[in-house]
């Protein structure tokens, strides 16, 4: 089983509000990241956890905020975004052991910002 | 500055022929890659991968070979079906760094089976 779970699928918001996607992976993964997707664009890294601690953070602005609460989750915390934000928001998770780097993806939460 | 490059943003194969889809990568310490298929508004689901220290890689329909002196992958489909159609992006990382700096992605390229 390779399955990664993404709440919610669609999300409408306004600049002002505060909402927050949310993540599951039961598979034990060890190694979690957020991507963020334009309309016909790659995803573009934007955290990564690695044992439930950040890792990386890509110069991603702060209305941008993440958080890991155990193993099996990973948030993403959404404050005063730009219209420019709306996007495909893309997690994965990997096994995190050396030689398994395989990134496992959910369905993705298609945000769209008012 | 891409490091990641597919050239071809759509390819159309006729149904039960070969589909060649090519990716190109500048960064040398790049050591692993994959690709990945794309349906709309879903998130991308993986195929195939294969190590710098290999230079083919075998799952079934699915073929992947690397060229490593000219930084070239290729994933070949035979047959092509119709369930094929979509849009495969070639992902690379470093093993050195334990994966943990993400995939970089090209900008994929939309596959079209045409019956």
């Amino acid at each position: 089983d390779t399955e990664v779970t993404q709440t919610p699928k669609h999300l409408v918001m306004g600049m002002t509000n505060k909402k927050s996607l949310k993540c599951e992976q039961h598979m034990g993964h060890r190694a979690m990241y957020w991507y963020k997707q334009k309309a016909k664009k790659p995803p573009e890294l934007m955290f990564v956890y690695s044992y439930e601690k950040l890792s990386i953070n890509e110069s991603v602005p702060s209305r941008f905020s993440p958080e890991c609460p155990n193993s099996s989750l990973l948030n993403l915390h959404l404050h005063a975004l730009q219209p420019e934000d709306s996007a495909l928001y893309l997690c994965a998770s990997r096994l995190g052991l050396a030689y398994q780097e395989t990134q496992y993806f959910g369905p993705g939460t298609r945000l769209l910002v008012l | 500055d891409q490091q990641v490059k597919q050239n071809s943003p759509s390819l159309s194969v006729q149904e039960g022929r070969i589909s060649i889809l090519n990716c190109d990568y500048t960064n040398s310490m790049f050591d692993y890659f994959l690709w990945y298929k794309k349906y709309p508004a879903e998130g991308p689901t993986f195929l195939i991968s294969i190590s710098s220290i290999k230079d083919k890689n075998e799952d079934g329909r699915f073929t992947v070979f690397l060229n490593k002196s000219a930084k070239h992958l290729s994933l070949h489909i035979v047959p092509s079906q119709p369930g094929d159609s979509a849009v495969y992006f070639c992902a690379a990382t470093m093993r050195s760094g334990g994966g943990a700096d993400g995939l970089t992605f090209g900008k994929g390229t939309h596959l079209i089976i045409q019956p």
